[in-house]
């Protein structure tokens, strides 16, 4: 039981280059999230997903894309990277207990630096 | 608007207890997370009320009012290896795209 695992751990890409992050859970969860974690701004949620083939938009969608085509992955992509969106990308999963969030398990983060 | 703070730093002594508090506002309320995350290390579950009062687990404690918007995280018997930033984290939301919503963190540092 792996829990919630992130690839690749590190990236730098120059401005321009497109990338996609990958998460995987193999706890049977409903939801997932992706976050940026920056210095002084504490965890904003990009994009997140009640359930395989939905994703809604999070506090800071633009620049993003997702997707969630098998119930175990959920995939963040930039299509054109910016120095701004050098962060820690932190996954997470989790239960949904009577329509309300349970406890979220997060991945180890990917660590990206745009140049 | 949703909003939630907790102190940016807080020090305290190893062996002596801290309080750590959180208040927060949101557009319906199902719940309190808290969060612990070392540097550069993910955030790891401590504790969630529901409920009003106080939630004991080992040296860990999480208290909530729902009336008041607030909560509080209490560790005793600090140890070293406590220190770290903790997350205060909101379940909102009127239906079922809840989302949680986090604070910025408090990052505690532990003097021996």
């Amino acid at each position: 039981n792996a829990g919630v695992t992130q690839t690749p751990k590190f990236r730098v890409l120059k401005t321009g280059q497109s990338m996609t992050l990958l998460c995987a859970q193999d706890m049977n969860h409903e939801y997932m999230y992706w976050y940026r974690q920056d210095p002084g701004m504490g965890l904003r949620l990009i994009h997140y997903s009640v359930g395989e083939g939905t994703t809604a938009k999070g506090e800071v969608p633009d620049g993003y894309n997702v997707s969630r085509l098998k119930k175990q992955n959920f995939l963040l992509g930039l299509e054109s990277a910016a120095p701004s969106q050098t962060s820690v990308y932190f996954c997470a999963s989790s239960y949904e207990v009577a329509g309300v969030v349970d406890t979220q398990y997060f991945g180890p983060g990917t660590r990206l630096t745009v140049l | 608007g949703q909003n939630i703070d907790q102190p940016t730093e807080m020090t305290a002594t190893e062996g002596a207890i801290v309080q750590i508090n959180c208040t927060y506002q949101t557009s319906g309320f199902n719940g309190l997370f808290w969060y612990q995350q070392h540097a550069g290390e993910a955030p790891t579950f401590l504790s969630y009320n529901v409920l009003d009062g106080l939630e004991e687990k080992g040296r860990f404690s999480s208290f909530l009012s729902r009336s008041k918007g607030y909560s509080y995280l209490l560790l005793k018997e600090l140890q070293m290896k406590d220190s770290a930033s903790y997350l205060c984290a909101a379940v909102g939301g009127m239906n079922r795209d809840d989302k949680i919503i986090f604070g910025k963190g408090t990052r505690l540092h532990i003097l021996p």
